[in-house]
């Protein structure tokens, strides 16, 4: 079984640019999140999809950001325009059930560089 | 005051030692506590969950949870080379749009041969 992927593993961009990152869960997961780590802090939590619906964005820094989940299986980040502190690995994870035990799993993160 | 703190370190032990990662969150009604493991420039990956007080036992990894003093530690028993990476502890806490997952920092652990 396939798990969960990311794409593109690296992006640079300049500033004022827009850049998106996808995530593929592993199939069947209904949950899929969102997190960030900026370097030298911890990963932190942007947001929550249960299917193709949001269910927790309130880690979403800012209106620069958009998350999609089409049809409930790949998910999509947007930033636009991407500032310099925009910099940092976006990792995304997914996991089948919703609930305070159930694992996720999670990719290999896009490491994100803004110039 | 962090939700989840954990000493950054760099924390070095000889191969075969016990290293002790230890971990505090400040959220009371935090419910799951998970131990996940970083290789560099790789993805987090679950080696140990707990949702009770005590110690959970998985081969050479123990996990310790004490709510009341809101404490988490993993033990690596019999560290080897390979055991090297960051070790990320996260908290499973709810919030008004239902449970988010908190992390810490992390802990770089080298095991030395």
């Amino acid at each position: 079984e396939a798990g969960v992927t990311q794409f593109p593993s690296h992006s640079v961009i300049e500033k004022g640019q827009t850049v998106t990152l996808r995530c593929d869960p592993i199939s069947g997961h209904d949950n899929l999140y969102w997190y960030r780590r900026v370097m030298g802090k911890e990963i932190k939590f942007l947001l929550h999809f249960v299917k193709e619906s949001k269910q927790d964005e309130s880690g979403m820094p800012n209106n620069r950001f958009l998350a999609e989940r089409t049809g409930g299986t790949y998910s999509t980040l947007k930033v636009q325009p991407a500032e310099l502190e925009d910099s940092g690995v976006y990792f995304c994870a997914s996991s089948q059930d919703y609930s305070l035990t159930d694992t996720q799993y999670f990719g290999p993160g896009t490491r994100l560089t803004v110039l | 005051q962090k939700e989840v703190e954990q000493n950054s370190g760099p924390l070095s032990v000889p191969e075969g030692a016990i290293a002790s990662l230890n971990c505090t969150y400040s959220d009371r009604v935090s419910q799951s506590f998970f131990w996940y493991r970083q290789y560099s420039g790789k993805s987090p990956e679950l080696i140990m969950s707990i949702y009770s007080n005590g110690d959970k036992e998985d081969g050479r990894f123990t996990a310790q949870l004490n709510k009341a003093s809101q404490y988490v530690s993993l033990l690596i028993r019999d560290s080897q080379p390979s055991d090297s990476a960051t070790y990320l502890c996260a908290v499973n806490s709810l919030g008004t749009g239902g449970f988010k997952t908190i992390f810490g920092a992390g802990t770089r652990l080298f095991v030395k041969a």
